[in-house]
């Protein structure tokens, strides 16, 4: 199984700003992807992120608000830009290893915005 | 599109009392199923995995899950709960021949509380 690690764990904001989060795997993985955990809720996937090439976003989730990079097989960012409160949840990485279908998960960053 | 119902939201139980947690999906094709446990504090794990052959699948801490494709089911057990089973529990699908290839499904999840 793969270890991932989360930065921040958690961080307080303001609205309009933007956050961008890091995840960190520890070996090569094929898939990544990031959730959204809203309080009380189930998680949610934002999107898809792809190594070297756009992420593949969920419906009702866009680029503009949730811009993502990855720019190579072990690391991933997901920025909350221009954030409401709304935005307060917590975000997931995840990731699947070379031929597997199971996905692992990062310990999540606590967003509260202000 | 795929959906994933978990009917129980909150279950209590004593130590020692027998569990099931209940979880359909909704999806014709290929699913390749999975129940993951938040404890307290800690971050999502997965507790068991199915994929194809034996539908009665074992995971770790006693737990096990059978599915019943006939049902789209893929109900969670446990014989004899602890206290420290108390956790979240979430079922998810994935259906990789779909548009939403491995991308994970969830339920809204079951919160089991084990008293002593």
């Amino acid at each position: 199984s793969a270890v991932i690690s989360q930065k921040p764990s958690r961080d307080i904001c303001q609205r309009g700003t933007s956050l961008t989060i890091q995840c960190q795997v520890d070996s090569q993985v094929t898939m990544m992807f990031w959730y959204r955990q809203q309080p009380g809720q189930s998680l949610t996937l934002i999107a898809t992120a792809n190594q070297g090439s756009e992420a593949t976003y969920e419906s009702g989730f866009v680029i503009d608000k949730f811009p993502i990079s990855r720019p190579n097989l072990t690391f991933s960012t997901l920025t909350v830009s221009n954030m409401s409160p709304e935005d307060s949840s917590i975000y997931l990485c995840s990731a699947s290893g070379i031929g597997a279908y199971e996905q692992y998960f990062g310990p999540g960053t606590r967003l509260t915005v202000t | 599109a795929q959906s994933v119902s978990q009917h129980n939201h909150h279950v209590i139980l004593s130590e020692a009392a027998s569990l099931e947690l209940g979880c359909n999906y909704s999806y014709g094709g290929t699913v390749n199923l999975f129940w993951y446990v938040q404890y307290p504090g800690q971050h999502l794990q997965l507790l068991l995995k199915y994929f194809s052959g034996d539908p009665l699948v074992k995971g770790i801490k006693g737990f096990e899950a059978e599915f019943i494709k006939s049902k789209f089911s893929f109900n969670l057990r446990k014989p004899s709960v602890q206290w420290s089973d108390t956790a979240e529990y979430f079922c998810a699908v994935n259906a990789p021949n779909s548009n939403s290839g491995y991308a994970l499904n969830f339920g809204k999840g079951t919160s089991l509380l084990v008293t002593p």
